[in-house]
């Protein structure tokens, strides 16, 4: 099964902040990757698919980057509601796979 | 618009079995799959398996291989997912998830926490 792997497992960063969270598939995978944003205690939220997609309403300071085995999440200025926890996802063929999370807080 | 609208926590003994409902409005029911992803608390996002309401084919993480089973009621627009043997590492919010072709999920339910517990 592919495996993927996210780093940082956590990060504090300053208002206006540019954020980066990278994402590794164990095989390739072209560009089947999917960033969820989930705030504490709500539902996971899609942000960005086919590695690089802004999903409807997402601001545009979020953006996405990769294909085959490595990929970036990037949050442009970081604001205070963006304080999350983000998944990466792999939905190329089964077993699909979430990253562990990158909880990302205000310094 | 689009709404999921899942059943209520459960608390169920060890080796039991619970059954979680997903009730889909705003859309073609047939025209998406089902994806089913768990939370244990405070931990990440687990995948547990998909179903397609068009065929109901289905696959599921190997681990629960033998122990879940994902169907659809496409009269009502409702997923199921029944879980049996119940465990206490299966204590988890359980997730309904849209699923469209050759997209990842992007409409999910609220949530049904299942506490598995003596």
């Amino acid at each position: 099964d592919i495996q993927m792997t996210q780093s940082p497992s956590s990060l504090s960063a300053s208002v206006g902040d540019r954020v980066t969270i990278t994402c590794r598939a164990s095989q390739g995978i072209s560009n089947y990757l999917a960033w969820y944003q989930q705030k504490p205690g709500k539902v996971p939220k899609l942000l960005i698919y086919a590695a690089s997609t802004l999903q409807s309403g997402v601001p545009s300071r979020f953006s996405g980057s990769g294909s085959g085995t490595d990929f970036t999440l990037t949050i442009n200025s970081l604001q205070p509601e963006d304080v999350a926890t983000y998944y990466c996802h792999k939905y190329n063929s089964a077993p699909l796979t979430f990253g562990g999370g990158t909880k990302v807080e205000i310094k | 618009q689009v709404q999921l609208v899942q059943s209520g926590a459960e608390v169920k003994q060890p080796g039991a079995s619970v059954k979680v409902s997903c009730k889909a409005s705003g859309y073609t029911f047939t025209s998406y799959g089902f994806s089913w992803v768990r939370q244990a608390p405070g931990q990440g996002l687990e995948w547990v398996g998909w179903i397609s309401t068009y065929n109901g084919d289905t696959n599921y993480a190997q681990k629960l291989q033998g122990r879940v089973t994902m169907t659809t009621d496409t009269s009502t627009s409702t997923a199921y997912m029944e879980l049996r043997s119940l465990r206490s590492d299966d204590t988890a919010v359980y997730y309904c998830a849209r699923d469209p072709p050759g997209d990842p999920p992007d409409y999910w339910g609220q949530g049904t926490l299942v506490t598995v517990s003596s």
